[in-house]
């Protein structure tokens, strides 16, 4: 079974540009999530969708943050303006379903703001 | 708050030498404990989920054990490819049941 895909695996951008993170699910899971890792620390979600619906967007900075879900399988999330501290590893995972649902992991895509 | 938080930081082994990993959860209403390995470079790999106090949940040299208040992780006899750091991460009864992760603890096994 093939795992969570994710696109690119690295970009170095300026501040002030735009970026864009590509995610494709573990076939058949509804329940895709957007976390962001910054260096030492544990991940961080920053929005859940189940199917291609928002369930939780809570701790996500819509300000310059925006993530959206195509026909409930691939999804991408966007920052626009990228700020330094943006610098992250931006995780996909998937989950079968919500609530107790095991959530698999992507490689991450390593975000460095200059 | 709801927290979760490992100990300790870091953790250097010599090859062979058991030793456990803590993470206790400060959470209402646990729906669920999960221990995931991340090596560097990689995203986060599922390991056990526990449910309920006093489960147990075994895998080769891993073992995962639950209480009220925290959860432990039993490394026997560990191998340098044992070397990665582990996260846990718990569901709760809140808003949209996710995980809420610990910092994690970076093990070296050394051969």
């Amino acid at each position: 079974e093939a795992g969570v895909a994710q696109s690119p695996r690295y970009k170095i951008i300026e501040k002030r540009q735009s970026v864009a993170f590509w995610c494709n699910p573990i076939s058949g899971h509804a329940t895709l999530y957007w976390y962001q890792q910054i260096l030492g620390q544990g991940p961080k979600l920053l929005i859940q969708f189940q199917n291609n619906g928002v369930v939780d967007d809570s701790q996500l900075p819509k300000d310059r943050f925006s993530a959206e879900r195509l026909k409930g399988v691939d999804s991408t999330l966007k920052i626009q303006p990228a700020k330094l501290e943006d610098s992250a590893v931006y995780l996909c995972a998937s989950s079968y379903n919500r609530g107790r649902g095991t959530q698999y992991f992507g490689p991450g895509t390593r975000l460095l703001v200059l | 708050e709801d927290q979760v938080t490992q100990s300790p930081e870091a953790l250097r082994l010599q090859e062979g030498e058991s030793s456990s990993l803590n993470c206790s959860y400060t959470v209402s209403g646990l729906r669920g404990l999960f221990w995931y390995r991340q090596d560097p470079g990689k995203g986060p790999e599922f390991l056990f989920t526990l449910y309920s106090a006093g489960e147990e949940k075994e895998k080769e040299r891993l073992k995962a054990t639950l209480t009220k208040k925290e959860s432990f992780l039993h490394i026997t006899a560990p191998k340098p490819e044992d070397s990665a750091t582990y996260l846990c991460a718990a569901i709760y009864s809140g808003s949209a049941r996710q995980l809420t992760f610990g910092s994690g603890t970076q093990l070296t096994v050394l051969p």
